[in-house]
């Protein structure tokens, strides 16, 4: 069975900094792209970062550029992301979800979200 | 960045109704658009992606259609089960962006 559990998320005061960590098993992990998407309370989804199957390649976006970090470690099929100088903006629950299929160097098409975790909760406030 | 519209915010219908949500990007994201649904205190579930191919295991009554700049999602015999909010999403090019919802009530 396909799981990823996310963890890590709490209560954080703004300039702060916590770090999410996703585990995942039943599939090919190292295989896969892998990204962070954030939901605000009653809002809607937004994609916060992507990563490579290597780990050597990282995207953000605009809003967490230069704060946030992902990184991987294929070997403990494991997603991170470093969230620092945390902004009251940031509150939401977070999800890994998987990206593209990569294999040989060359990845599919399929960039869409087809699995995700069930997400952990960041909220930032004084 | 590529702006996602869709519409309505919020539907209302009867089991066995036909309905359908629109979905409009701000530029051509080719077919490179896929369908959620999202129900409360869960994660988004993928129903459709390359705007028309249907993920596997999701009911035959969900179908995507469309290309470029505008995109429909087909309930076509609502079910109660499918009460949830439905969310669009371009994966053309980065950062990937999503509908803002459309929210599918059961009367």
């Amino acid at each position: 069975e396909v799981q990823l559990v996310e963890s890590g998320g709490a209560l954080a005061q703004p300039g702060g900094s916590l770090r999410l960590s996703c585990t995942a098993s039943g599939f090919n992990f190292s295989n896969y792209e892998m990204n962070w998407v954030r939901q605000t309370p009653g809002q809607g989804l937004e994609w916060v970062s992507n990563i490579s199957t290597s780990g050597r390649r990282a995207l953000y976006a605009d809003s967490v550029k230069g704060r946030f970090t992902i990184s991987r470690d294929n070997a403990k099929t494991s997603l991170f992301l470093q969230m620092n100088n945390l902004r009251v903006e940031d509150t939401a629950v977070y999800y890994c979800a998987s990206g593209r299929f990569c294999a040989d160097g060359v990845c599919n098409t399929a960039a869409y979200f087809q699995k995700w975790g069930q997400g952990t909760l960041v909220i930032v406030s004084s | 960045d590529i702006q996602m519209t869709q519409s309505p915010s919020t539907l209302s219908a009867s089991v066995g109704d036909r309905v359908s949500i629109t979905c409009r990007a701000s530029q051509t994201t080719r077919n490179w658009l896929a369908w959620y649904q999202q129900k409360p205190g869960k994660a988004p579930k993928v129903l459709i992606y390359e705007a028309s191919t249907l993920e596997t295991g999701v009911p035959s009554r969900f179908s995507g259609s469309g290309s470029a700049t505008e995109f429909t999602l087909t309930i076509s015999s609502l079910q109660p089960d499918d009460a949830a909010t439905y969310y669009c999403q371009q994966y053309n090019e980065y950062p990937w962006t999503f509908g803002q919802g459309t929210k599918v009530e059961i009367k």
